[in-house]
């Protein structure tokens, strides 16, 4: 049972465009998100996150909205560069005593065309 | 190192055999994860520890696996009789507490 869902494999985008990955959870209970983008052969690396108290966080050219009501999430990237080719992978935390643990999705491969 | 350090990077082991895989975190860092990544899935918690003490070892698949830390900075992570459907990435991620998780590069485990 998938309580974080990516639902698209794969995305393909022109560079200088944007790129929008997207994410749906079920459990109520996660009060904390975070994606991580992940190279071949490498682990995953931090991205950027938001808060359950927030509906949007900005960093750089990243931005992550949060849409509670929904159980939705998405992650933009403006402009999109050929180096951000990757895959990116969503994760939520529960809150309270388990909000070390972190669900991922099965992450969505992005890939940033020249 | 800067970064969290798992070796080795690749291991194959024949069905039935033992295999014990190694991961040294970021130096200072209290909370340390074992994650399990098989193909084309998103990795899945394995267990926690804080300092020396595992405080959670729900999402270990079996008895054939267990984790030590025992000095609340290497961890080692090992398998018992590997079968082929432990074939997978194990990642290892170290954190302070209450902030995001910093992950090694993985060991990419092929049971044969």
């Amino acid at each position: 049972d998938q309580q974080v869902k990516q639902n698209s494999p794969s995305l393909s985008v022109q560079e200088g465009r944007i790129s929008i990955l997207n994410c749906d959870y079920t459990n109520s209970m996660f009060d904390y998100f975070l994606w991580y983008k992940k190279y071949p052969a490498e682990g995953p690396t931090f991205l950027i996150s938001i808060s359950s108290i927030k509906d949007k966080n900005e960093d750089g050219r990243f931005t992550v909205f949060l849409n509670k009501s929904a159980k939705h999430l998405s992650l933009h990237i403006v402009p999109s560069q050929p180096g951000d080719s990757a895959v990116y992978f969503c994760a939520a935390k529960l809150s309270g005593g388990s909000n070390y643990k972190l669900t991922f999705g099965k992450g969505t491969l992005l890939t940033v065309n020249p | 190192g800067a970064g969290v350090s798992q070796s080795p990077r690749y291991k194959v082991a024949k069905r039935g055999q033992d295999v014990a895989l190694r991961c040294d975190p970021i130096s200072g860092h209290v909370s340390l994860f074992w994650y399990q990544q098989a193909l084309g899935q998103g990795p899945e918690f394995l267990t926690y520890f804080q300092n020396e003490a595992q405080l959670d070892k729900s999402g270990l698949p079996s008895d054939r696996f267990f984790a030590e830390r025992p000095e609340g900075s290497v961890s080692t992570l090992k398998i018992q009789r590997t079968q082929q459907e432990d074939s997978a990435v194990y990642l290892c991620a170290s954190s302070l507490t209450d902030t995001e998780a910093f992950f090694g590069q993985g060991t990419r485990l092929t049971v044969v």
